[in-house]
């Protein structure tokens, strides 16, 4: 069993649905990434929370350690959106483990 | 507009070829990463490093692979001899461990071994 389980794997949407990717972890953890991957690019760290929930623009992550359970939320979700979302607890300092990935299509 | 960087970009070697990638850090980060990604395993750690002393390379095939950091500004990962399965995505991230575990990833390394 992998350390990391994200749901779902792939999601395809219509522009402005609201969006939720999952991620259940069974190592313990300080805290916890959530990164975005656009199709041959590189890797932006959207969030790194550790406890409640995080919002920057449309995007939203929310945390329960005591679950170890990770969601991340896109509100009015947008054809730019679409790439990979990949959660990456942190056990440890730093020492990231990581998702398999989501990957997101948003149509127009 | 500090970020982490990666040299090459790119890179198309044969096999048998050493191969070095090269990082540098966020002035100021005490922490290096190095990160493989394949559509088969998705990304892996390889190898970092805290204060340029490698902290954790079990990652890493040590039979082919180095990293090093020869000074605060620069980390290098080195294959030696290469082989095709080393193909894939080489990414490099730091982060400054006393304040904050988050961690800032560089454009990559798209490693293709023929």
């Amino acid at each position: 069993k992998n350390e990391v389980e994200q749901s779902p794997q792939n999601l395809t949407a219509q522009e402005g649905e609201f969006i939720t990717i999952n991620c259940s972890y069974s190592v313990g953890i300080s805290a916890l990434h959530w990164l975005q991957q656009h199709p041959g690019g590189g890797i932006v760290s959207l969030f790194m929370l550790s406890s409640g929930k995080k919002k920057h623009g449309r995007l939203i992550a929310t945390i329960n350690i005591q679950e170890k359970h990770s969601s991340l939320h896109i509100t009015a979700s947008h054809p730019r959106d679409s790439a990979v979302y990949i959660c990456a607890p942190i056990q440890g300092a730093q020492k990231l483990v990581f998702g398999q990935g989501t990957r997101l299509t948003i149509n127009p | 507009d500090a970020r982490v960087t990666q040299t090459p970009r790119h890179k198309v070697t044969e096999m048998g070829q050493e191969v070095t990638m090269r990082c540098q850090p966020i002035l100021g980060h005490n922490t290096v990463f190095w990160y493989r990604q394949t559509m088969m395993q998705g990304l892996e750690l390889l190898a970092y490093f805290r204060n340029r002393a490698p902290l954790d390379d079990s990652g890493m095939p040590k039979d082919r692979f180095s990293a090093e950091m020869p000074d605060a500004t620069l980390a290098t990962l080195k294959i030696q001899p290469s082989e095709p399965r080393d193909s894939a995505v080489y990414f490099c991230a730091s982060g400054d461990r006393g304040r904050t575990p988050e961690q800032f990833f560089g454009p990559g390394t798209r490693l293709t071994v023929l």
